[in-house]
Parts: structure tokens; C-alpha cells; sequence
């Protein structure tokens, strides 16, 4: 079964980036199954997508953060990973990796999580 | 952007209750949309997709309905372990778009 564990410092001064890793197990990234996404999720607040990748490198970034935003993927390593630039403390957030479906019946639809990482904005 | 309205934002119900959340897309998304369950500290957890299909292993209580631009995500029988916040997600275009949330609460 997929498994998806994301990585990376917790806490991140303003202005600097963020950086996380997404490990996949239990599968291959490089797999015509899946997009590889990212979200996040202010405290108390809603999740918010912010892109996906396929193993190809194909990507695809919410307008709202396109300009800050670079996801990557590493198919030696089996993992992807996310680059937010310039953060502020609005960018204080659980961040989850996710697999988007490409299967006929449910293309599209986020069908596993991670377990999240917190990523603190320190001004 | 595609802009999923969800209702109420939270409700108070009790064990054995009937309870229906609602999201409204602003245009239309066919069945392009999951529903899913999110505790306090984990990941949120699908439930439905395609609008109506019943993910496996989730209780027959959970139903869901609708398509064009409104959905609906009916808890037949509140149990004790189905406090916590519901959300939708549209997937028929990018970006991704979530409803606000809906918080069900213990009366």
C-alpha cells in the first residue's frame, strides 16, 4: 500500500524558504497512476492545494502562490519535494503530500495523505 | 477559480441524529467531487468520491449526492465517532478547491 511521509525543518525565518520532502514507499514514483501533490493547512483553518507534479516533471501550481512555488521530483530517490520562497508568517502551516488519481472513474480526486508536517514562519 | 460554498460552517447534533452538509460550486463540476473527514492532528480521510460512490471501508451511514453544481454529504445515523470537520474538494479543474469546512459538534 502507498505510503507518503513528508520531511523537513520545522521552523523557517521570514523571507527565507521553505523546503520538505515527500518519501514515497510502497510504491513507485514513477507510476502513470498518480500526480504528486502538495497542501497545506493554516492553524484553524481549511486546506489549501498547492500543486502537484507527475513523474514526468509535468506540473501544475495554484495562481495564488505560482510566483513562490517550485515542486520537483527525484525518481532515484522515490520522493518529490516542495519549495516555497519568500515566506511570511501567513505561510505558517501543516503541509501534506497527496496523491492525485488518474484512473478513469476518479481522475483527479486526492486519494492518500500523508501524515502532515508542521512548518512554523518565525518573523 | 472554481468556489465551493459549503453549509452550515458547524452544527450541534446528537448520537443517532440525521445530518446534511451541503456544498454549492460556482459552476459546474459533473461529479468531479470527494468528500472527506478530517480529526483534530491527522490527515483528512476520503470518504466519497465521484459525488455518491461510497469509499471502501467507510461505514454505509456516510451517503453522497448531487452533481452540476450541488452537493450534498448525508450522515444517516450520527455515531460517536463521526464528530469532527467535513470538508468537500473539487477536482474538475485547477486549482483544487476545498469548501470551508464543516464542523460537527457533540449537542
Amino acid at each position: 500500500q502507498l505510503q507518503l511521509q513528508e520531511s523537513g525543518p520545522g521552523l523557517v525565518k521570514s523571507s527565507e524558504t521553505l523546503s520538505l520532502t515527500c518519501i514515497v514507499s510502497g510504491g513507485s514514483i514513477i507510476s502513470s497512476s498518480y500526480y504528486w501533490d502538495w497542501i497545506r493547512q493554516p492553524p484553524g483553518k481549511g486546506p489549501e492545494w498547492i500543486g502537484s507534479i507527475f513523474y514526468s516533471g509535468i506540473t501544475y501550481y495554484n495562481p495564488s502562490l505560482q510566483s513562490r512555488v517550485t515542486i520537483s521530483v527525484d525518481t532515484s530517490k522515490n520522493q518529490f519535494s516542495l519549495k516555497l520562497s519568500s515566506v511570511t508568517v501567513a505561510d505558517t502551516a501543516v503541509y501534506f503530500c497527496a496523491t492525485q488519481s488518474t484512473l478513469d472513474d476518479d481522475y483527479g480526486a486526492i486519494d492518500n495523505w500523508g501524515q502532515g508536517t508542521l512548518a512554523t514562519v518565525s518573523s | 477559480d472554481i468556489q465551493m460554498t459549503q453549509s452550515p460552517s458547524s452544527l450541534s447534533a446528537s448520537v443517532r441524529d440525521r445530518v446534511t452538509i451541503t456544498c454549492r460550486a460556482s459552476q459546474d463540476i459533473r461529479n468531479d467531487l470527494g468528500w472527506y473527514q478530517q480529526k483534530p492532528g491527522k490527515a483528512p480521510k476520503r470518504l466519497i468520491y465521484a459525488a455518491s460512490s461510497l469509499q471502501s471501508g467507510v461505514p454505509s451511514r456516510f451517503s453522497g449526492s448531487g452533481s452540476g453544481t450541488e452537493f450534498t454529504l448525508t450522515i444517516s445515523s450520527l455515531q460517536p465517532e463521526d464528530f469532527a470537520t467535513y470538508y468537500c474538494l473539487q477536482h474538475n479543474s485547477y486549482p483544487l478547491t476545498f469548501g470551508q469546512g464543516t464542523m460537527v459538534e457533540i449537542k
